[in-house]
């Protein structure tokens, strides 16, 4: 069974270009969650994308978007980077909405925008 | 807004020792987590609590959970270095929104 996995591993870029991370969620899962993780904090919700929809948006602006392929592979979309989109980008992927609703985790994209 | 709070933030430790992490939370959730974070990685599950009154241990972690005091614990038991890390709670109550604490940054020491 082959586990979350996200590419690139890093990434850097400059304020004001777009970036595209990629995550393959974890055989026969169907959930993504995408989070951003500033260094020092915990995990923040971006979006979550259940069956091709989003399903869930945190405190994001619009420039910050998704999507889920029909393979249930996934990508996080941000546009007009700014220097605080610096961060650790973070997906989990989960067997549905029911129970017992836990996530698992890739190793992460870290994004530097200079 | 939900809010999750864990303390403490900073947290060292002696081996051999025992110490309990705290995670309080602000809206009605029957479904907390918890998480290690080993630095520079991404985020390990370590339990998924789901019902008021739940306990679940694994080696010398122990997480229990109270919804109606919206608090659950993390107790470690015998502190080993290995443990070393960050640990984080999170809660979902709708299944489309986790929110995690700010984690606890534990440093056992020989």
């Amino acid at each position: 069974e082959t586990g979350v996995t996200q590419s690139p591993t890093h990434l850097i870029k400059t304020r004001g270009q777009q970036v595209t991370l990629r995550c393959s969620s974890q055989s026969g899962h169907n959930t993504v969650s995408w989070y951003q993780q500033a260094l020092g904090q915990g995990p923040q919700f971006i979006f979550q994308y259940y069956r091709e929809e989003e399903n869930g948006r945190g405190n994001f602006p619009p420039r910050f978007s998704g999507l889920q392929f029909p393979n249930y592979s996934s990508e996080l979309n941000v546009n007009a980077l700014e220097l605080d989109d610096s961060a650790l980008y973070l997906c989990a992927s989960s067997p549905g909405l029911a129970a017992p609703y836990e996530q698992y985790f890739g190793p992460g994209t870290r994004l530097t925008v200079t | 807004e939900l809010k999750v709070e864990q303390n403490p933030l900073f947290l060292s430790m002696q081996e051999g020792k025992n110490y309990t992490i705290y995670c309080n939370y602000s809206t009605t959730s029957d479904r907390l987590y918890w998480y290690r974070q080993d630095p520079g990685k991404s985020l390990e599950s370590l339990f998924v609590l789901l019902s008021n009154g739940a306990v679940k241990q694994e080696g010398r972690l122990m997480a229990s959970l109270d919804t109606k005091a919206r608090l659950s614990t993390l107790h470690i038991t015998a502190a080993v270095h290995d443990l070393s890390a960050t640990y984080f709670c999170a809660v979902d109550p709708d299944n489309n929104d986790m929110r995690f604490g700010a984690g606890t940054r534990l440093t056992v020491k020989p």
